[in-house]
């Protein structure tokens, strides 16, 4: 099964600043078909099922503003959130959808400082 | 605006089964392939199951193989999980989930339910 780390766990950002969280995945996930890194990002607020962030590992959802990039490809991806809003705290997770299992990062806290 | 409505939650007992639902609108459900994933209490997500638009294509996470049964029935707009032999380890919120583009079974996930809440405890 593909293993899917995150990190940090967690991590406190001042507003405006710019917050960094990595995804490692255990075997690539670029598919050769499309060239196409199969990792998508969502984020989920206390109380709310988790909203797509970012699919193909950097195409950015409808609606997601662009303060939010993906970047990434293989095996190594990062999420950025550029000048920090009070509505970005929340729990960020990867996610492959490279093979079954679909497995998930563990998530990774963000919060203000 | 797509619209997925889970029900079926309750509390039931080590060794119980209990069915889940996902009620679907506000997009032609034959055509994208859906996800039920579920999150423990104050815990991480965790993938369970996937079904192709048209149920020919399957798959479980190891710890639900052979107890959980994902199905669909399209004429209903509807998504299924039937769960047998729940230990407490299934107590978790349940979400069904549509996939971002049709016809497509590697796929993330755009759109999400509310959950359902299935405790199992004796």
């Amino acid at each position: 099964d593909f293993v899917m780390t995150q990190s940090p766990d967690s991590l406190a950002v001042s507003l405006g600043e710019r917050a960094t969280i990595n995804c490692k995945s255990s075997q690539s996930v670029l598919y050769s078909g499309n060239n196409k890194n199969l990792l998508a990002w969502y984020q989920q607020k206390p109380g709310q099922p988790p909203k797509l962030l970012f699919y193909w590992a950097s195409t950015r959802e409808s609606g997601v503003p662009d303060r939010f990039s993906g970047s990434g490809s293989g095996t190594d991806f990062t999420l950025t959130i550029n000048s920090l809003q009070a509505e970005d705290v929340a729990v960020y997770y990867c996610q492959q959808y490279y093979k079954s299992p679909f497995t998930f990062g563990p998530g990774t806290k963000l919060e203000i400082k | 605006e797509v619209q997925l409505v889970e029900s079926g939650g309750a509390v039931v007992q080590p060794g119980g089964s209990l069915r889940l639902s996902c009620a679907a609108s506000g997009f032609k459900f034959d055509d994208y392939g859906m996800h039920w994933v579920r999150q423990r209490p104050g815990k991480g997500l965790e993938w369970v199951s996937f079904i192709c638009w048209i149920g020919t294509t399957i798959f479980y996470t190891d710890s639900v193989k052979g107890r959980f049964t994902v199905s669909r029935d399209n004429s209903k707009n509807s998504l299924y999980l039937q769960m047998n032999n729940l230990g407490p380890e299934d107590t978790a919120f349940y979400y069904c989930a549509k996939t971002i583009h049709l016809s497509t079974i590697f796929n993330a996930v755009d759109s999400w339910g509310q959950g359902t809440l299935v405790t199992v405890s004796s």
